[in-house]
């Protein structure tokens, strides 16, 4: 059982707009920045989203992050078939001393 | 170019010990922040421990506290992980990672490719 929840999955058509939740509670998500990673099996994770909505360089501004509280939400704007991954939010915990991760979004374009 | 590059994983008995490394380059490795992440099969990344760029602040998630040791040699760009009484529930592959300088939140830039650890008889 994560300590961040995540739906196991979610889905879109090419070029449509999806959104991704993830769930935590005062002592991570509402006290600390969320992070979002993009994982393709057989590669290695990826940092698609820092400090709740800031992209690092090359990651395309279709990727937005957002958060509220003890929530935090993924968007992905004009979904494209290499966008089919793995999505994963994280966020220090200062309860538990260390990062927690969500149990991942399957991302499937249609 | 950053390069994350581990090795030592493998096949290893219930109780038995293996050790972890990661070789760092393209990177001032003294300035950061480092991490060992792990993937069970069919499973989600779970966060195993962490370590400071002076290596004095360590922590662990409670699943291996006790029995993973993480430490670094800073002059040879290594990171390490000694993992002690390994169960089958270790079985993942297991992640070296970078921490970003100077940002809030701990978010991890680099990942290294990862090496296997199966623990099994």
């Amino acid at each position: 059982q994560s300590v961040l929840t995540q739906p196991p999955s979610a889905s879109g058509t090419p070029g449509q707009r999806v959104s991704i939740s993830c769930s935590g509670s005062s002592s991570n998500i509402g006290s600390k920045p969320v992070n979002w990673y993009q994982h393709l099996p057989g590669t290695a994770p990826k940092l698609l989203i820092y400090s709740n909505n800031q992209r690092p360089s090359g990651v395309p501004d279709r990727f937005s992050g957002s958060k509220s509280g003890t929530a935090a939400s993924l968007a992905i704007s004009g979904l494209q078939s290499e966008d089919e991954a793995d999505y994963y939010c994280a966020a220090w915990d200062v309860s538990l001393n260390g990062q927690v991760f969500g149990g991942g979004t399957r991302l499937t374009v249609l | 170019e950053v390069q994350l590059v581990e090795s030592g994983g493998g096949l290893v008995q219930p109780g038995g010990s293996l050790r972890l490394s990661c070789a760092a380059s393209g990177f001032t490795f003294t300035s950061h922040e480092m991490n060992w992440v792990r993937q069970a099969p069919g499973k989600g990344l779970e966060w195993v421990s962490y370590i400071s760029s002076t290596g004095n602040t360590i922590f662990y998630a409670d699943s291996v506290r006790g029995r993973f040791t993480i430490s670094r040699d800073n002059a040879k760009n290594s990171l390490f992980l000694l993992m002690n009484s390994l169960r089958g529930e270790d079985t993942a592959v297991y992640y070296c990672v970078r921490e970003t300088i100077a940002v809030g939140g701990a978010p991890l830039d680099y990942w290294g490719q990862g090496t296997l650890v199966t623990v099994s008889s």
